[in-house]
C-alpha cells in the first residue's frame, strides 16, 4: 500500500530534550516536506526537499533541522524543543515538485513540549 | 507578501450545494490545490488547477481565475461525510507550498 509513515504519532517531551520525528514514504517520491498545523494558522511549511541531499527552508524553519540521506526518509529534528513548538506535524511527499503533483500526507505527529 | 484567505466556517444542508471561496496573493504561481481534512486526520487531495476555468471531478468542482487571484471549490449533493475542513493551497515561487487556514464546513441534516 502506498503510504507516508510518521513516527511517533504522539509525543510529550520536556524543553531542551532533543527529539526526532521520522517520516518514510514507499512511493519513490522525489519531493518531501514537513508542515506544522496550528489552530487558526493552517499548515505552515517548515522544510522541504527536492531530492536526496537537497533541502531548503520553508516559511517557519527556526528551531528545526532536516536531513535527506535516502530518498524514502525525511526526518525532522528538534535540537532543543521549546513550548512554542507544541503543534501537530505532518510529513508529505509528492512525485516531483508541487507543481501539479498532489501531496500525500502522513497521519501526523502530535507533539507537546512542556 | 504572501497570503491566502478563505472563510473560517460555513454551514450547509445535506443535499444542497456549497461554494467555498479562496483568494490568494503569492510570489509566483504554479498551481492551486484543494485538500479535504477530517478532524484528527491527514489532509487528502481533492483537486488541482493551473489554468483558468473549471475542473470537475464527480460531486466536486474547482474553479480558478489567475488574473483575479481567486478560486472556489464547489461541492454538490452534500452528504454528512462532507463535514470537514477544506484547505486551499498555492504552489508559489520555487518549490514552496502555501496553505490557507482552512474552511470548516458543517453539513446539517
Amino acid at each position: 500500500e502506498a503510504q507516508v509513515t510518521q513516527n511517533p504519532r504522539y509525543l510529550i517531551t520536556v524543553t531542551g530534550k532533543k527529539l526526532t520525528v521520522t517520516c518514510s514514504q514507499n512511493m519513490n517520491h522525489e519531493y518531501m516536506s514537513w508542515y506544522r498545523q496550528d489552530p487558526g494558522l493552517g499548515l505552515r511549511q517548515i522544510y522541504y526537499s527536492m531530492n536526496v541531499e537537497v533541502t531548503d527552508k520553508g516559511d517557519v524553519p527556526e528551531g528545526y533541522k532536516v536531513s535527506r540521506k535516502e530518498k524514502r526518509n525525511f526526518p525532522l529534528i528538534l535540537e532543543s524543543p521549546s513550548p512554542n513548538q507544541t503543534s501537530l506535524y505532518f510529513c508529505a511527499s509528492s512525485l516531483s515538485s508541487p507543481r501539479g503533483a498532489e501531496a500525500f500526507f502522513g497521519q501526523g505527529t502530535r507533539l507537546t513540549v512542556v | 507578501g504572501q497570503n491566502i484567505d478563505q472563510p473560517t466556517e460555513m454551514t450547509a444542508t445535506e443535499g444542497a450545494i456549497v461554494q467555498i471561496n479562496c483568494t490568494y496573493q503569492t510570489s509566483g504561481f504554479n498551481g492551486l490545490f484543494w485538500y479535504q481534512q477530517h478532524a484528527g486526520e491527514a489532509p487528502t487531495f481533492l483537486s488541482y488547477n493551473v489554468l483558468d476555468g473549471l475542473e470537475e471531478k464527480g460531486r466536486f468542482s474547482s474553479f480558478l481565475s489567475r488574473s483575479k487571484g481567486y478560486s472556489y471549490l464547489l461541492l454538490k449533493e452534500l452528504q454528512m461525510k462532507d463535514s470537514a475542513s477544506y484547505l486551499c493551497a498555492v504552489s508559489g515561487r520555487g518549490f514552496k507550498t502555501i496553505f490557507g487556514a482552512g474552511t470548516r464546513l458543517f453539513v446539517k441534516a
